[in-house]
Parts: C-alpha cells; structure tokens; sequence
C-alpha cells in the first residue's frame, strides 16, 4: 500500500522564523504535491513536482518554496512564516498518470 | 484547468443511495473525471476515476454523460461512515503532472 508520511501532525512556529515541512513517498513516484488546506476554500496546490530538482508553481506559490534533491522526498519552506500562511498542509504523490495519495497533513500554526 | 461546481452539503439517511453532481463545462478533451473522499484529520483518498459513460469499482459509480460537461457520483446504500466531504476534479493526467484543480467539495452527512 502507498504510503506519504508527513513529519509532524502539528507544528507551532513563530512569526518570521523558517519553516520546514517534510514529505516522504514510499511508492518511487514521479509526481509529488503541496497543497493547504482552508475552510471554505477547498484544497489549493502550492507547488508540484514531476522529478527530482523539477518543480512548478501552483495556484498560490507566495511565501513558499520547495526543494526535491532526492525522488521520494519534497520539502515545503516557508522562508519568513507569517501568521497567514497558519493551515493544514497536505502533502500527495503521484506516479505518472496515476491518482494522487495523499499524508494525513501537517497542523501548522503560526504565533 | 477546467473549473468544477458542486453542491456545498448534502443530506442522507442510512441505506438510502445518494447521488453528488459535479458540473465542468469547459472540461478539455483529454481530460478525466475523478473523485475524492476526504474524513476529518486525514488526506483526500481517490474513490473513482473515468473518461466517458459509466465506471463502476467496489465503492461507488461514476456516471457521465456524452458531453462530459456535468458527472455523478452515486454511493449505493450509504451508511453512517461515509459521513465525508467529496471533492470532483478534472485534468489531463498526461500532462501537468496530473495537476488538477480541487474544488470546494460536497460535505456529505447520512445521518441514522
């Protein structure tokens, strides 16, 4: 079974500091994503990634960055976190053509 | 990406089959159909996915018509479980990396 590990459940940052969100893929597919996640607002893709050091911008892009230095593995920072960007933080994979598996998500404050 | 509009909520009783549509009018021609359940403090999980017609698996069927401009999918005989939301997306997973766009989603509760 696939398997997408998010490392933290819950992170509470502060204002200003550097964030990481980890997400690790079992499955050695090509596509990985980054969404949050807001009530009323749905799911809204950051970034994506269809191979290792590719990456594209989503829908909402600000404030982020990401990095895939290796293929089961894509990394969310935030480089200066600001109380806005508080909100669950999904991460998914894909292989080519295949539908998307998805963590349980990262509950990410920011004070 | 095309656009999808779905039902905000919807209501169910136990054992009833319930019906969530999902409308695409501007859906390109390599673009598929596919469906999603999401539970409370979990990730979306991929229920259905198709082209054209009907596509039918364990769980559920997905309805969709010639023009492919509108889908449904139908739960038969919801139970308390399926108390969810469901999210109808559209993309070409050929390209974009399978990028597609997430919509609000149908809060569906079947209620006992």
């Amino acid at each position: 079974d696939v398997k997408v590990t998010q490392s933290s459940r819950y992170l509470v940052k502060r204002t200003g500091e550097k964030v990481f969100l980890e997400c690790v893929q079992d499955m050695d597919h090509e596509n990985m994503f980054w969404y949050r996640q807001d009530p009323g607002l749905g799911l809204r893709l950051i970034y994506f990634s269809y191979d290792v050091k590719m990456k594209e911008k989503g829908d909402i892009p600000e404030g982020y960055s990401v990095s895939r230095e290796k293929k089961e593995r894509f990394s969310l920072i935030l480089e200066s976190a600001s109380t806005n960007q508080t909100s669950m933080y999904l991460c998914a994979s894909s292989p080519l053509t295949g539908s998307q598996h998805f963590g349980d998500g990262t509950r990410l404050s920011i004070l | 990406l095309a656009k999808t509009t779905q039902p905000i909520s919807m209501d169910s009783y136990e054992g009833q089959e319930v019906n969530i549509t999902c409308s695409h009018n501007n859906i390109a021609t390599n673009d598929y159909i596919t469906w999603y359940q999401q539970f409370p403090s979990q990730g979306p999980r991929f229920i259905i996915q198709g082209y054209k017609t009907k596509v039918t698996n364990e769980v559920a069927s997905l309805f969709i018509p010639a023009d492919r401009k509108s889908s449904t999918l139908s739960l038969p005989r919801v139970s308390l479980s399926d108390t969810a939301v469901y999210y109808c997306l559209v993309g070409d997973p050929w390209t974009n990396a399978g990028k597609s766009t997430f919509g609000d989603g149908t809060t569906l509760t079947v209620k006992p």
